[in-house]
């Protein structure tokens, strides 16, 4: 079955404790990309990545990191949560053929994260 | 630049009754635009998307949508709401030539027994 898998599907964690959220698509797609979603504010893109090894900021990058070293797999690192960080965390991909951005997104289940 | 304004954030409905929820869009390019659907405690589910073939696209479970250019809009609508129709409704922009991925603020539908 295609699919973007995420895991952990839900996280307590307490500030500083840094920690992955992974993110996997079965679906050889090119590019992939994290969301957060905060109520009244719909989902906010994190960072992106169009293609392995090629990675960028999104609209709320800060307090997050990414990487994409294989096609598959767009793990989002927290180093250092805080509070502000609680959220619903989507992770998305996209068809390989990026030039028709006709394409929709597939995504994750999400990941409810709370910091304490 | 691109832009997406989900005109209501909350729409209450009779069970039976149409449903519209309203989008509008600013886009300097040829704009592509979904609508997303997000049960609770569920992830997004695309309804339907617009594709340039047509004004009047048809998603799933009844649901439609019509772009119109000259309003820059994209609304979304259904003849008669169910029960099962209660979700909160992403409109989303895209364009030709961009990665990026807009979404409106949401709007929370509730349909009345």
């Amino acid at each position: 079955e295609a699919q973007v898998t995420q895991n952990p599907r839900y996280l307590i964690t307490v500030t500083g404790k840094k920690l992955t959220v992974t993110c996997s698509q079965n679906m050889n797609h090119e590019y992939m990309s994290w969301y957060r979603q905060d109520p009244g504010l719909g989902l906010r893109q994190i960072y992106y990545s169009m293609n392995v090894e090629v990675t960028d900021k999104g609209d709320v990058p800060e307090g997050y990191k990414v990487s994409r070293k294989e096609k598959r797999n767009f793990p989002l690192i927290l180093e250092s949560p805080s509070p502000n960080q609680t959220s619903l965390y989507f992770c998305a991909s996209r068809n390989p053929l990026a030039e028709s951005s006709y394409n929709e997104q597939f995504f994750g289940p999400g990941t409810r994260l709370t910091v304490l | 630049a691109q832009s997406v304004t989900q005109l209501d954030s909350h729409v209450s409905v009779s069970e039976g009754t149409p449903v519209l929820l309203r989008c509008n869009y600013s886009s300097s390019y040829s704009p592509s635009l979904f609508w997303y659907v997000q049960h609770p405690n569920k992830g997004l589910q695309l309804l339907l998307k617009y594709t340039s073939a047509a004004t009047l696209v048809k998603g799933i479970n009844g649901f439609e949508a019509e772009f119109k250019k000259s309003e820059t809009s994209f609304h979304l609508t259904k003849p008669s709401a169910h029960m099962s129709d209660a979700a909160e409704y992403f409109c989303v922009v895209s364009g030709l030539g961009t990665y990026k991925y807009i979404f409106g603020t949401g709007t929370r539908l509730k349909v009345l027994a």
